[in-house]
């Protein structure tokens, strides 16, 4: 079935550890998003990337990196993660024709750094 | 800059009653104008956009250039419109950018 998936859910952990938000879809689409949301605020784009090799960074400047070597997988990394990190960071992805605009999410990764 | 204002953090009405949600916004250029919608325990979804103009689960929304919004409407609310609704904004890079959310509450 066409989805878009990320893991984990939920995940807590300490100051200065690495860590992956992984994210894939099944649904074929090119365009592909990271957006992060603290309580009661706005979405933020943090990262985003239109295909294969292609990425870019969001209007929320952010820490974290991404790469984009498979269509379906855009991974979102933190080499040091701190407490201002903690959010919930939202996965997205968007077909290219034709170009409704919708975003297709993910149910989210709740991150907490004690 | 761009940017989309919603001033109402939560809203509370009696089912039945008709129902709107604010939103505002700021652009220079050519607006296309969204509202997702989160239900409890499920994803952010779409429920509609303005090119379309169309009526989804009884919800409307206009877009109004000279007043630069894009309010979302329903004559008479169910109480499974309680939810997180967010107006977007997407601009000419193909972005979205999203409101901070209005929390819609039906009561019984």
């Amino acid at each position: 079935e066409a989805d878009i998936y990320q893991t984990p859910r939920y995940l807590v952990i300490g100051t200065g550890k690495k860590i992956t938000l992984e994210c894939s879809q099944t649904m074929g689409h090119d365009k592909m998003y990271w957006y992060q949301q603290d309580p009661g605020m706005e979405l933020h784009l943090i990262h985003y990337s239109y295909g294969v090799n292609s990425t870019e960074k969001g209007d929320l400047s952010s820490e974290s990196t991404v790469s984009r070597i498979r269509t379906e997988h855009f991974p979102l990394t933190l080499e040091s993660a701190r407490p201002s990190h903690t959010s919930q960071y939202l996965c997205a992805s968007s077909g290219s024709a034709p170009n409704t605009g919708e975003l297709f999410f993910g149910e989210g990764s709740r991150l907490t750094v004690l | 800059a761009q940017r989309v204002t919603q001033p109402e953090k939560l809203l509370s009405v009696f089912k039945g009653a008709p129902v709107e949600l604010k939103c505002n916004y700021s652009y220079s250029g050519s607006p296309e104008l969204f509202w997702y919608v989160q239900y409890s325990r499920q994803r952010l979804q779409l429920l509609l956009r303005h090119i379309s103009r169309e009526s989804i689960k009884g919800f409307t929304a206009d877009l109004n250039k000279g007043e630069t919004s894009f309010h979302l409407k329903k004559p008479f609310a169910q109480e499974e419109d309680s939810a997180m609704y967010y107006c977007a904004l997407r601009t000419g890079a193909n972005n979205l950018f999203f409101g901070t959310g209005t929390r819609l509450t039906v009561i019984p």
